[in-house]
């Protein structure tokens, strides 16, 4: 049973950047038939998916056009997990925020992290 | 608006039947698979179909999922009062390249 695990701070101030992990376990980052992805929430918005990263012969990371340029999600192999970078926030970015794992055996996500955008 | 449209809400008294509709387009359900999922207010979106109609381990069979073109329906059978939750359907997108979501069913138990 793959499980997600995430980690990150709740609050960051307007204009730094919100860094979130996400720690797989049951399934490997590297997998050739996963893509591990990253969705937020917010009553405004509804779900949003932002991005992904995925391994076929080679790493590749796809955006959502709404926050494409100030976006990276990027794998770290030696620790089995992702993270999120999204840089030069405003409140408008205050969402819960949920790693997502789309793999062989279906779909896993982790349990969130309210992440409030203030100074 | 929700690239995926969903009816803001249903319901059922218990022991009842619902279906929940789902509607898309080419680039999104006519060409890819559907996955729903249930959101008790608080918690994370649990997943109850993938794959259109396939169910995690641990999901009741009393959850089916089916699609037929650029729609797709989640139903319930033998409604239960911890079934009142909000429903969400998701696909992937070719044109926008990402997932696209509905704007939720909120789901009520007479």
């Amino acid at each position: 049973q793959v499980q997600m695990r995430q980690s990150g701070p709740g609050l960051v101030k307007p204009s730094q950047t919100l860094s979130l992990t996400c720690a797989i376990s049951g399934d490997s980052v590297s997998s050739k038939s996963a893509a591990w992805n990253w969705i937020r929430q917010s009553p405004s918005r509804g779900l949003e998916w932002l991005g992904r990263t995925y391994y076929r012969s080679k790493w590749f990371s796809e955006y959502a056009a709404s926050v494409k340029g100030r976006i990276a999600i990027k794998p770290d192999t030696s620790k089995n997990q992702y993270s999120l970078e999204l840089n030069f926030v405003s409140p408008g970015d205050t969402a819960i925020y949920y790693c997502a794992g789309d793999h062989s055996s279906g779909v896993s996500w982790g349990q969130g992290t309210l992440v409030t955008v203030s100074s | 608006q929700s690239v995926l449209t969903q009816p803001p809400s249903a319901s059922g008294t218990p022991g009842q039947r619902v279906a929940i509709s789902c509607s898309g387009s080419s680039s999104t359900i006519g060409r890819n698979t559907v996955n729903w999922y249930q959101q008790v207010p608080g918690t994370a979106p649990k997943v109850l179909i993938y794959n259109n109609n396939q169910r995690p381990s641990g999901v009741p069979d009393r959850f089916s999922g089916s699609k037929s073109g650029t729609s797709a329906s989640l139903a319930i059978s033998g409604l239960q009062s911890d079934d009142e939750a909000d429903y969400y359907c998701a696909a992937w997108d070719d044109s926008l390249t990402g997932w696209v979501f509905g704007g939720g069913t909120k789901l009520t138990v007479l």
